[in-house]
């Protein structure tokens, strides 16, 4: 059971642009969405993360967009550059004895043209 | 770069032999866990600790087993190894559960014949 499910599976964007990479979960206890950045045959790194309390975090040219009603995120990447290209996925945990089990979406391979 | 050590980082066995995976950590974190990536899955949480000799399991954890005796080390075991099981693994580490991130190990490729 997919409870994190992720879109699109591939982007394509042009450097300057802007990437968009959305997740929608389930479960009404996540309270943590991480985003994670992985290039190739590297562990994934903690890109940005946010809790339900706020609807939107930046760092730097990057964005999560987050709707609790909805039960979506999402991740702006302003003025893409190519260094950018890597996977990106979303995740969730839950509070309470869930010990920071993370349930991550199925991933989206980012490619930024120069 | 988080202190996380994987080995091997490249594997191939043949189906039916003992497999072990290796995490090693310089940084004292308490929780520690091992998920498996394939395509169109993301990555799925096979057994996690929360201290030494405390463990759990995770979404995908049949046929898999894991021990923790120490703090800087977290064994994952395949007790006899399937092709299903072919996947790149990652241990990750994190010192609260609830308010640190985790940091990810850079990843064991493991291919089952």
């Amino acid at each position: 059971q997919q409870q994190v499910k992720q879109s699109p599976q591939s982007l394509i964007v042009q450097k300057g642009g802007i990437s968009i990479i959305n997740c929608a979960y389930e479960n009404t206890a996540f309270d943590y969405f991480p985003w994670y950045q992985q290039f190739p045959g590297k562990g994934p790194a903690l890109l940005i993360a946010i809790r339900p309390d706020v609807s939107e975090k930046k760092e730097g040219r990057f964005t999560i967009s987050f709707n609790k009603s909805a039960k979506q995120f999402s991740l702006h990447i302003m003025d893409s550059q190519p260094g950018d290209s890597a996977t990106y996925f979303c995740a969730a945990s839950a509070g309470g004895t869930s010990y920071g089990k993370l349930t991550f979406g199925q991933g989206t391979i980012l490619t930024v043209h120069p | 770069d988080a202190g996380i050590t994987q080995s091997p980082r490249h594997k191939v066995t043949e189906t039916g032999t003992p497999v072990t995976l290796r995490c090693h950590q310089t940084e004292n974190h308490r929780y520690m866990y091992w998920y498996r990536q394939d395509p169109g899955h993301g990555l799925r949480l096979i057994h996690y600790s929360y201290g030494v000799k405390d463990t759990d399991k995770g979404e995908v954890s049949d046929g898999y087993s894991v021990s923790r005796s120490k703090t800087e080390d977290f064994l994952l075991t395949l007790e006899s190894a399937t092709s299903s099981q072919t996947s790149v693994y990652f241990c990750a580490i994190s010192a609260d559960a609830f308010n640190q991130p985790q940091h990810f190990g850079d990843g064991t490729r493991l291919s089952i014949l």
